[in-house]
């Protein structure tokens, strides 16, 4: 299965932007990219995917590389609730089975 | 509108005792899936299934049972509890296809003296 790669930890500052990398590069042709935030003592919640474009959505933003070996989500002004762990993942064709790595996890500091 | 429902939300248990942990989702989603969430840990998938009678293992199934049969519930079962097991587990759902988003449910925390 086709893995991603996040950094374990950042840091940021309220109602700046924070940029949220994820590397995959053995990502096939028909595989989306989803992420998913998980605040504390809470299960994951969904944020955003997309295939190949770029896409907006009232929480984030989804940028993706051209070869699509990587992707960044972005939080345009970092609040205090959106510190949590930050996962991307690859929804396969067989989308039954989605693997989750051990995310980011973002601190938003006052 | 229920989602994803997870019970218990909290279990004790010995050693070698066996339970069963209940999801129900009423969003008529073909797709469900069980993970389990170790202290400080990612989300690591147990077993999934893609419709009614439809089941398949996951990454970590040992130790675990589950069946399909309704579109609705996906009960998942420890057959003889061993302090490994010791995690918070959820419970998924989606509907089918790679741009559709999972729902999860609240999770269960269970502890196995």
């Amino acid at each position: 299965d086709a893995k991603t790669t996040q950094p374990n930890s950042m840091e940021s500052n309220e109602e700046e932007p924070v940029h949220l990398p994820c590397n995959h590069s053995t990502i096939s042709g028909t595989d989306y990219i989803h992420w998913y935030r998980q605040l504390p003592s809470q299960g994951p919640e969904y944020v955003i995917h997309g295939l190949t474009s770029n896409v907006n959505n009232r929480m984030a933003s989804l940028a993706i590389a051209e070869d699509r070996k990587s992707s960044t989500l972005i939080l345009h002004r970092a609040t205090l609730r959106d510190a949590a762990v930050y996962y991307c993942i690859l929804r396969k064709t067989n989308a039954g089975k989605s693997t989750f790595g051990d995310g980011t996890t973002l601190t938003v500091k006052p | 509108n229920a989602g994803v429902t997870q019970t218990p939300k909290f279990q004790v248990l010995k050693t070698g005792q066996s339970m069963t942990l209940q999801c129900a989702q009423d969003m008529n989603h073909e797709y469900m899936s069980w993970y389990r969430q170790d202290p400080g840990m990612g989300l690591r998938l147990i077993h999934y299934s893609v419709g009614a009678g439809i089941t398949d293992q996951g990454e970590v199934p040992n130790g675990y049972n589950v069946s399909r049969s309704t579109t609705e519930d996906f009960p998942l079962r420890l057959l003889s509890a061993a302090p490994s097991q010791t995690s918070v587990y959820f419970c998924a759902s989606s509907y089918g296809g790679t741009r559709q988003p999972q729902h999860f449910g609240d999770g269960t925390r269970l502890s196995i003296l």
